[in-house]
């Protein structure tokens, strides 16, 4: 069972650059959501979905798109990647939006923008 | 590379002794919170729980504690041991259903004393 894995752990983009960061998990997990994480800032919320076709958005959702076409995947695209985009981002499911239960979270993907 | 934990708050304590986390949550109408910890280079990892219909759980060497009235969340962590070194998050959630969302504190460091 490998939970909430996500790729890549390490990326370097230069300014303006497009790039997908992968999130699967294998725990049928209805709730998936995107959070950054900036130093002193604890996790913010992207956006998220409450199943398969719906997605909403948190509360930093400018300069990403997320889409969820299947349970197990959902990815996040940067169109053109800022500096201010550096940070590292956290994938997370959990098992309903109609129960609240615990979220599980993926390794992290540490993005650096030039 | 750059620690989440820089800048944030700091609780030293002795190995052996007891911790006391402490976090005060934003919206009246929670009514779930989580602990998580988070060590270096991972992503957080769930603690324990508990739901606003209740002041008190307990875990293995976790204790949270809730007060309503003042929104006011804790952790204590016993015989606090040198594993136990790491960022530690309360989340609130609100919302139901769809509108259901997960937000973080900023994080405390706790960081044991040999």
């Amino acid at each position: 069972n490998a939970g909430v894995t996500q790729t890549p752990k390490f990326q370097v983009l230069k300014t303006g650059q497009s790039m997908t960061l992968q999130c699967a998990q294998d725990m049928n997990h209805e709730y998936m959501s995107w959070y950054r994480q900036d130093p002193g800032m604890g996790l913010r919320l992207i956006h998220y979905s409450v199943g398969a076709g719906i997605t909403d958005q948190g509360e930093v959702p400018n300069g990403y798109n997320v889409s969820r076409s299947t349970t197990e995947d959902f990815p996040l695209r940067l169109l053109s990647a800022a500096p201010s985009q550096t940070s590292v981002y956290f994938c997370a499911s959990s098992y309903s939006w109609t129960v609240n239960t615990e979220a599980f979270f993926g390794q992290g993907t540490r993005l650096t923008v030039v | 590379g750059e620690s989440v934990g820089l800048h944030l708050p700091t609780l030293s304590v002795q190995e052996g002794d007891n911790s006391i986390i402490n976090c005060a949550y934003s919206n009246s109408a929670s009514d779930y919170f989580i602990w998580y910890k988070q060590e270096s280079g991972k992503g957080p990892q769930f603690i324990i729980d508990i739901r606003s219909n209740m002041d008190k759980r307990q875990g293995q060497r976790v204790t949270v504690l809730l007060n309503k009235t003042v929104k006011h969340l804790s952790l204590q962590i016993a015989a606090t041991q040198p594993g136990d070194s790491a960022v530690y998050f309360c989340a609130e959630n609100f919302g139901t259903g769809a509108n259901s969302k997960l937000t973080f504190g900023k994080g405390i460091t706790l960081s044991v004393r040999p």
